[in-house]
């Protein structure tokens, strides 16, 4: 496996439901980032670890909850979200201090009813 | 807010003319200047980055920078119908956190 992978591919979910997606860079990369993407709307930092330690939390609402137990690793706990919530769902890993230079995953098309 | 701003398009342009993307940003901090392509479904890559105010060629791309008017643009010469992507203009003050645009649709046409 070679890259920035990201699972699943798509989610639905309701409303009541808690879900994880899971990031796995193969770069050596040592920092890694959530990014949502919405229709007609710029794609939106939500976190950012830098060598497993969380070092910006774009205001994201605590329904959405990151974990990185290490630099090639990187989950984003879902629960209780809500309808606007869906979005495309984006990792990302960088070399530290090269943070402009983003290398990103597929992506997970996420649905929330 | 830190905001860059771009034509959503579609900017439409027949196949071997120049794309011209514009992109202003209104944090006059920024230090670093980036377009990543977009093509439908996929993820975003980065094809340009620039740092210094002039112009910064690499093959059929140039990204045009000129910060006293917090302006970039990103020319496309000969433009090929496999340049039909979404172009994402994104800045940086603190090298940690990019602010991207919306985006500007191109469709190249045979």
């Amino acid at each position: 496996e070679t890259g920035v992978t990201q699972t699943p591919r798509h989610l639905v979910m309701g409303m009541t439901n808690k879900k994880s997606l899971k990031c796995e860079q193969h770069l050596g990369h040592n920092a890694m980032y959530w990014y949502k993407q919405s229709a007609k709307k710029p794609l939106e930092l939500m976190f950012v670890y830098n060598f497993k330690e969380q070092t910006e939390n774009n205001s994201v609402p605590s329904r959405f909850s990151p974990e990185c137990p290490n630099s090639s690793h990187l989950f984003l706990h879902l629960h209780t979200l809500q309808p606007e919530d869906s979005a495309l769902y984006l990792c990302a890993s960088s070399q530290e201090k090269a943070a402009e230079k983003l290398f990103f995953g597929s992506g997970t098309q996420l649905s929330v009813l | 807010q830190k905001e860059v701003e771009q034509n959503s398009g579609p900017l439409s342009v027949p196949e071997g003319a120049i794309a011209s993307l514009n992109c202003t940003y209104s944090d006059r901090g920024s230090q670093s200047f980036f377009w990543y392509r977009q093509y439908s479904g996929k993820s975003p890559e980065l094809i340009m980055s620039i740092y210094s105010n002039g112009d910064k060629e690499d093959g059929r791309f140039t990204a045009q920078l000129n910060k006293a008017s917090q302006y970039v643009s990103l020319l496309i010469r000969d433009s090929q119908p496999s340049d039909s992507a979404t172009y994402l203009c994104a800045v940086t003050s603190s090298g940690y956190a990019l602010n991207f645009g919306k985006g500007t649709s191109l469709l190249v046409t045979p």
